[in-house]
């Protein structure tokens, strides 16, 4: 079932540097990429998203870089701080069907 | 603007036993979908509603059903309760239609004893 592929499965950074995380997709019908943060005991929070017009989207010191013809997106979090530290998600759907398909995850730490 | 409301936050049931979650979305949205999470499996998609219509399933047992009412509130049931059904269910609401944008509820953690 997984249509998504989130690497990797864990990060560590050190406060200030650059956090990037990355996913590839399957299904070219999916045309709207979100990524969620999720900390622990709580739901997950849309962060940025993007759709396969663009090539780049930031947000703040988050960046959401997309390569549609390698079916594949990331995002960078600059200037990553310890309160940046979570799990975070990528996901991707069709527009006109909202079964969103999520990647595993990956554990984000940044060490101050 | 109040968000994604679902409860009960914890629940604990016995093997067999059926039950009931409830999520209302943000006001003024019109699509709710249900999601799994578990550390093995990650999210997985339950179910969709919009207007009160189920509008995609995903790949999960016939135990697990669920409905939408007028106002957008949605409910999810699961019947004859597994120990693997232990997970925190999430709801997601966004406004429907072409708007994709999904806000999740902090979930409903269900352990099956």
């Amino acid at each position: 079932q997984q249509q998504v592929k989130q690497s990797p499965q864990s990060l560590i950074v050190q406060k200030g540097g650059i956090s990037i995380i990355n996913c590839a997709y399957e299904n070219t019908a999916f045309d709207y990429f979100p990524w969620y943060q999720q900390f622990p005991g709580k739901g997950p929070a849309l962060l940025i998203a993007i759709r396969p017009d663009v090539s780049e989207k930031k947000e703040g010191r988050f960046t959401i870089s997309f390569n549609k013809s390698a079916k594949q997106f990331s995002l960078h979090i600059m200037d990553s701080q310890p309160g940046d530290s979570a799990t975070y998600f990528c996901a991707a759907s069709n527009n006109n069907n909202n079964d969103m398909r999520f990647g595993a995850g990956t554990r984000l730490t940044v060490k101050p | 603007k109040a968000g994604v409301t679902q409860t009960p936050r914890y629940l604990i049931k016995t093997r067999g036993q059926q039950v009931t979650l409830s999520c209302s979305p943000i006001s003024g949205h019109r699509s709710v979908s249900w999601y799994q999470q578990t550390p093995g499996q990650g999210l997985q998609f339950l179910f969709e509603y919009f207007s009160e219509t189920q509008r995609n399933k995903g790949n999960f047992p016939g135990r697990f059903s669920g409905r939408q009412f007028s106002n957008s509130r949605s409910e999810m049931n699961v019947s004859t309760l597994e120990l693997g059904d232990s997970a925190l269910y999430l709801c997601a609401s966004s406004l429907g239609g072409t708007n994709t944008e999904a806000f999740f509820g902090q979930g409903t953690r269900l352990t099956v004893v």
